[in-house]
């Protein structure tokens, strides 16, 4: 069964920065685009950022770029946000997301964390 | 900056058909954009329905299904069901610029 299970969120002060941990489990991580994507609260869903399988190509939307850092651990089978700067339109849940591109070249987003929401706020 | 739009809101009655649709400001969406639908309850995480515009996840019941329509992505959900009331997301992949955009949602209403 693949879970996901992010941790890492909490209260923290406009300009601090704050550490997202995604625990992976039940598929290959290694062979896997990981994402994550956030949600203020009573707003819609937005993809924040993505890595490659080996860690090597990360890509940002522009509302994060800078600020925040993806990375993994395909030994640890663990996904990481580093979030520096923060600004209280940063407050959201933060899911981490399982992308898997099939034998055919299809594309699943198809696996979602629970999410851990982080407040910025002073 | 690329805009993914769907219907803010939807209503359909119980056993009705309903399809949401999911618009590219960068002109018609196409298979290459890869869409992917979600339904989201309320208080809880998303829920992939539907990967690269018409496959079902394995959990996907039959009565939802994926096409491309005019120039847009679709979700059509046939013979609704009560427990079908949530939000619906699209998500587009713009390889061009190697970006994921999700749409605003759709606010599907069963009454």
């Amino acid at each position: 069964e693949v879970q996901l299970v992010e941790s890492g969120g909490g209260l923290v002060q406009p300009g601090g920065s704050l550490r997202l941990s995604c625990a992976a489990s039940g598929f290959t991580f290694s062979s896997s685009w990981m994402h994550w994507v956030r949600q203020a609260p009573g707003k819609g869903l937005v993809w924040v950022s993505r890595i490659k399988t080996d860690g090597t190509t990360t890509y940002y939307a522009d509302s994060v770029k800078g600020r925040f850092t993806i990375s993994r651990d395909n030994a640890k089978n663990t996904l990481y946000l580093q979030m520096s700067s923060l600004r209280g339109e940063d407050t959201a849940v933060y899911y981490c997301v399982r992308a898997e591109v099939t034998g055919t070249g299809m594309v699943n987003v198809g696996y979602w964390g629970q999410g851990t929401l982080v407040t910025v706020s002073s | 900056q690329t805009v993914v739009t769907q219907e803010p809101s939807l209503t359909v009655s119980p056993g009705g058909t309903v399809t949401l649709t999911c618009a590219s400001s960068t002109g018609a969406v196409t298979s290459d954009y890869h869409p992917n639908w979600f339904q989201q309850q309320p208080g809880q995480a998303p829920r992939a329905l539907i990967y690269s515009t018409s496959n079902r996840q394995s959990w996907t019941p039959a009565r939802f299904s994926g096409s491309l329509l005019g120039g847009k992505a679709a979700l059509t959900l046939s013979g609704v069901q009560p427990e079908d009331e949530a939000d619906y997301y699209c998500l587009l992949y713009y390889r061009a610029a190697q970006l994921w955009v999700f749409g605003g949602g759709t606010k599907l209403t069963v009454l």
